[in-house]
């Protein structure tokens, strides 16, 4: 079936460290990935997207890396801070025309100062 | 910016109750999606729709029905609340119509905890 996976539950990085949080998917036919962020008690929060004709996007602090051989998803934050602390998850559109998506489990990123 | 509200941050029900949960839209999006969101489980799809009156099931439909009267409002009803309904639940709208792929914005989730 369709799954999308985070490969660490929990990282834990330096203030001021670059982090990478990785992401497998398994439907070759997704072409739009979304990173998201949810800080604790609250909904998730956009952060980046990427379309399949794309290998790398960035944004402010962010950059998402896709690797469609591999099917392979990474979200790259630049000097880590504090306020980053929070669950991401990735997310796919996988094979269907219908909007859904398919959402990964969520890797926990602890900043320790 | 998108905003997608939703009526409670917390409630508290009793096992039998009927429950409500709202969510409100003010982009004029036609598409909006219900998830619950468990420890473990990550987020799972309960009903969307993609316009006032319709209405599709997601992957958990079971114990939930829905309502779409208004394009900006989509509500969720747990007909008769039981303690495995004790989740947070998230309400989502994507800005592109029906099935165009897009990313989906959140409300601030409300957590339900039945008794």
């Amino acid at each position: 079936g369709e799954s999308v996976g985070l490969h660490l539950p929990t990282l834990s990085v330096q203030e001021g460290d670059n982090s990478i949080i990785n992401c497998a998917y398994s439907n070759s036919a997704s072409d739009y990935f979304i990173w998201y962020k949810q800080e604790s008690g609250k909904g998730p929060q956009f952060i980046i997207d990427i379309r399949s004709n794309m290998d790398k996007r960035q944004g402010q602090r962010v950059t998402v890396l896709l690797n469609k051989t591999v099917k392979h998803l990474s979200l790259q934050i630049a000097a880590t801070q504090p306020g980053d602390s929070a669950v991401y998850f990735c997310a796919e559109n996988g094979s269907s025309n219908t909007g859904k998506l398919i959402f990964g489990q969520g890797t926990t990123l602890q900043v320790k100062p | 910016d998108v905003k997608v509200t939703q009526s409670s941050r917390y409630l508290v029900k009793r096992t039998g109750e009927k429950v409500f949960l709202e969510c409100v839209q003010d982009m004029d999006h036609e598409n909006m999606f219900w998830y619950r969101q468990d420890p473990g489980l990550g987020l799972r799809l309960i009903y969307f729709s993609y316009d006032v009156k319709m209405k599709e099931k997601g992957d958990i439909p079971e114990g939930y029905s829905v309502s779409r009267e208004k394009k900006e409002r989509f509500s969720l009803i747990l007909e008769s609340a039981s303690t495995n309904q004790t989740s947070m639940y998230l309400c989502a709208s994507p800005p592109s119509s029906r099935g165009a792929p897009d990313t989906q914005y959140f409300g601030p989730g409300t957590r339900l905890t039945v008794l």
